[in-house]
């Protein structure tokens, strides 16, 4: 069974860091793809971060690109997303996802097909 | 960017009822269009991929259809556990864009 345990999450001021991590396990996470996203208080969902199975390339959403940093430790299962100069506008619950490929006859797409319970973060002061 | 207009925001039906959601991008999409459920206090799980695959688990009353720029999330005959809230999901570029979610409650 696949499982993602994001931790890390908490009450941090307006400019500081927080490094977010998810444990995988039930799957060989150095074949997969993984994402962030996340989902500020009664909003909707948002993609924040992808890396690919071997961390060789990564994509950020506009709002985070040169404060985030998506990377994972495949010997750990692991995955990270170090936040830097947060503001208010971050505070959400991040779910790390297992983020799905597939160039196939029968069906070709992307999906996230597993996501972990959610670590919420709170940007106040 | 693409963007993903969900409609409606919200709609009250009774156990029982076909209920339709559609989802409108800007630009085509092939058929790179997920659904996902999610019920309060909890992750969202995907329900139908590549616009009309179904993920392994979800009952069939659950269907996706369509292709380009218009799809379609239908639930044949509604159920107590299905009231929650469904999004669909664009994957057909960078950066990937989520609708606003439709919430279906009780009638």
């Amino acid at each position: 069974e696949v499982q993602l345990l994001e931790s890390g999450g908490g009450l941090i001021q307006p400019g500081g860091s927080l490094r977010l991590s998810c444990a995988a396990s039930g799957f060989t996470f150095s074949n997969e793809a993984m994402s962030w996203v996340r989902q500020a208080p009664g909003k909707g969902l948002e993609w924040v971060s992808y890396i690919t199975g071997s961390g060789g390339t990564t994509h950020y959403a506009d709002s985070v690109k040169d404060r985030f940093a998506i990377s994972r430790d495949n010997s750990k299962n692991t995955l990270y997303l170090q936040m830097n100069s947060l503001s208010a506008e971050d505070t959400a619950v991040y779910y790390c996802v297992k983020d799905t490929t597939i160039f196939g006859v029968v069906i070709t797409g992307r999906w996230f097909d597993a996501w972990g319970q959610g670590t919420l973060v709170t940007v106040s002061s | 960017d693409i963007q993903m207009t969900q409609s409606p925001s919200s709609l009250s039906a009774s156990v029982g009822d076909r209920v339709t959601i559609t989802c409108r991008a800007s630009q085509s999409l092939n058929t790179f269009l997920n659904w996902y459920q999610q019920k309060p206090g909890r992750a969202p799980k995907l329900l139908v991929y590549g616009a009309s695959a179904l993920q392994s688990g979800v009952p069939s009353r659950f269907s996706g259809s369509g292709s380009g720029t218009d799809f379609t999330l239908t639930i044949s005959s509604l159920q107590p556990d299905d009231f929650a809230t469904y999004y669909c999901q664009q994957t057909y570029t960078t950066p990937l864009t989520f609708g606003g979610g439709t919430k279906v409650e009780i009638k």
